[in-house]
C-alpha cells in the first residue's frame, strides 16, 4: 500500500501569517494516464471533511484562493496564504492513483 | 446540490453484522463511482471501499475484505455497505463520498460493544 506521511502533525499558526503541510508518498502519484491524483482535504471540528484540492493543484469549487496545492512525484505541498479563524481543523492528504486508496495522518491546524 | 445521506448505524455487538445506507440526490449517481471511508473516534480518516458506476469494479481494504460488502442500486440512487463480524476497532463515523472525494456524507456511528 502507499504510505502517505504528513508534516507536521500539529501547526499552530497566527491568524494572518502563512502556514504550509508536506504530504510526501512512499511511492510516486503518477498515474498511467499521466495525471497525479494527489488529493486535499480539511475537516473541520464536528463537521465532514470537504474537499479543497484535487490532482495537485486545482482548487475545488468555493474554495478561498489563500488556499493553493503544489507538488509532484511523491512530494505534495498545501499552504495557506493567510491563516483565517475558519481555518482551523484537520487537513488530510489522499492518494487516489493507487488501490486501496490512503490518506495521511492528518495535520492539525490551530490558531496560535 | 449534491446530497449524500447515510444511515444505519448503531449499536451492535460483537461478531454482529450491520447494514449501512447512503442515499444521493443532486447528480447523476449512476454514473458515478461511489466509496465508503471510516473514522475511528479522535482518529484519520480510513478508506474502506469503492464500487464503480456500473457496479462492475469493486475493491476492498484489507482490514475489511471478506467481512464487508459494498453494493449498489442506481434505480433507487442508494449505496449500501454490509457489514459482518463487526469488532470493536470498527466502531467508527461511516462516510460515503462520491468518486474523488468531492462530496460526503453527514456520516453515520457505529458502535460495536458489548
Amino acid at each position: 500500500d502507499v504510505v502517505m506521511t504528513q508534516s507536521p502533525l500539529s501547526l499552530p499558526v497566527t491568524l494572518g501569517q502563512p502556514a504550509s503541510i508536506s504530504c510526501r508518498s512512499s511511492q510516486s502519484l503518477v498515474a498511467s494516464d499521466g495525471n497525479t491524483y494527489l488529493h486535499w482535504f480539511q475537516q473541520r471540528p464536528g463537521q465532514s471533511p470537504r474537499r479543497l484540492i484535487y490532482r495537485v493543484s486545482n482548487r475545488d469549487s468555493g474554495v478561498p484562493d489563500r488556499f493553493s496545492g503544489s507538488g509532484s512525484g511523491t512530494d505534495f505541498t498545501l499552504k495557506i496564504s493567510r491563516v483565517e479563524a475558519e481555518d482551523v481543523g484537520v487537513y488530510y492528504c489522499m492518494q487516489g492513483t493507487l488501490w486501496p486508496r490512503t490518506f495521511g495522518q492528518g495535520t492539525k491546524l490551530e490558531i496560535k | 446540490e449534491v446530497q449524500l445521506v447515510e444511515s444505519g448505524g448503531g449499536l451492535v455487538q460483537p461478531g454482529g453484522s450491520l447494514r449501512l445506507a447512503c442515499a444521493a440526490s443532486g447528480f447523476t449517481f449512476s454514473s458515478a463511482g461511489m466509496n465508503w471511508v471510516r473514522q475511528a473516534p479522535g482518529k484519520g480518516l480510513e478508506w474502506l471501499s469503492y464500487v464503480s458506476s456500473g457496479a462492475s469494479n469493486i475493491i476492498y481494504a484489507d482490514s475489511v475484505k471478506g467481512r464487508f460488502t459494498i453494493s449498489r442500486d442506481n434505480a433507487k440512487n442508494s449505496l449500501y455497505l454490509q457489514m459482518n463480524s463487526l469488532r470493536a476497532e470498527d466502531t467508527a463515523v461511516y462516510y460515503c463520498a462520491r468518486g474523488g472525494g468531492d462530496s460526503w456524507g453527514q456520516g453515520t456511528l457505529v458502535t460495536v460493544s458489548s
